[in-house]
């Protein structure tokens, strides 16, 4: 009965690099959201992604940052280029359903580290 | 644009020394107002969901409470195990499923 799982857990890359972090979500969920945390700041929402579909990405930057859920296989984040201000926790939680009376559940996080 | 806030930033409490964290929203229609726990180096671990005002729900040594503007979550004789920071979030029926997080009170539980 496994949770929600991301890899690598932790990541270093060099300025101007590529980042790919995955997340495969708990067995049953099709809802997958993927949440920043800088250093000393709350969670941020990023997007929000059904199988094959991306629902919301607001909490997005603009540019570098692209995120995918294929019909088969882990969902993705992928930064390119990647900047010192990119350094963070990143989380990715699934639910069941999209609505509020189906909790959003955490894995335990990609940390990534630009040097 | 929806917000929270947590107070205080951090907690220290003697081990059996109850008390309550706030959280304090501002949504435009609330649909659930969520309470996680994180241990440092891990993602939030789901505690409580809240969806209407007066609600109350308990476990093991927590309780949490909603009115229309903030939630509180009471710690009634804790121990050291109960050390985290504990996030509140809201979801607002406007924002689609997104969750908007405080930053958290970390609490430290002395022995």
């Amino acid at each position: 009965n496994a949770g929600v799982m991301q890899n690598p857990r932790h990541l270093v890359r060099r300025r101007g690099q590529e980042a790919r972090l995955r997340c495969s979500p708990m067995k049953g969920h099709s809802h997958v959201y993927w949440y920043r945390q800088l250093p000393e700041e709350g969670l941020k929402f990023m997007v929000y992604l059904q199988k094959e579909n991306i629902i919301d990405e607001s909490g997005m930057p603009k540019e570098r940052f692209s995120a995918e859920f294929p019909k088969e296989g882990p969902s993705i984040l992928r930064i390119q280029q990647v900047v010192r201000g990119d350094s963070a926790a990143y989380f990715c939680a699934s639910s069941l359903l999209a609505n509020s009376y189906n909790e959003q559940f955490f894995g335990p996080g990609t940390r990534l580290t630009v040097l | 644009e929806d917000q929270v806030t947590q107070s205080p930033e951090a907690l220290r409490l003697q081990e059996g020394e109850s008390s309550s964290l706030n959280c304090s929203y501002t949504v435009s229609g609330l649909r659930g107002l969520f309470w996680y726990r994180q241990d440092p180096g891990k993602g939030p671990e789901f505690l409580f969901t809240l969806y209407s005002a007066g609600e109350e729900k308990e476990k093991e040594r927590l309780k949490a409470t909603l009115t229309k503007k903030e939630s509180f979550l009471h710690i009634t004789a804790p121990k050291p195990e109960d050390s985290a920071t504990y996030l509140c979030a809201v979801q607002a029926r406007t924002s689609g499923s997104r969750l908007t997080f405080g930053e958290g009170t970390q609490l430290t539980v002395n022995p």
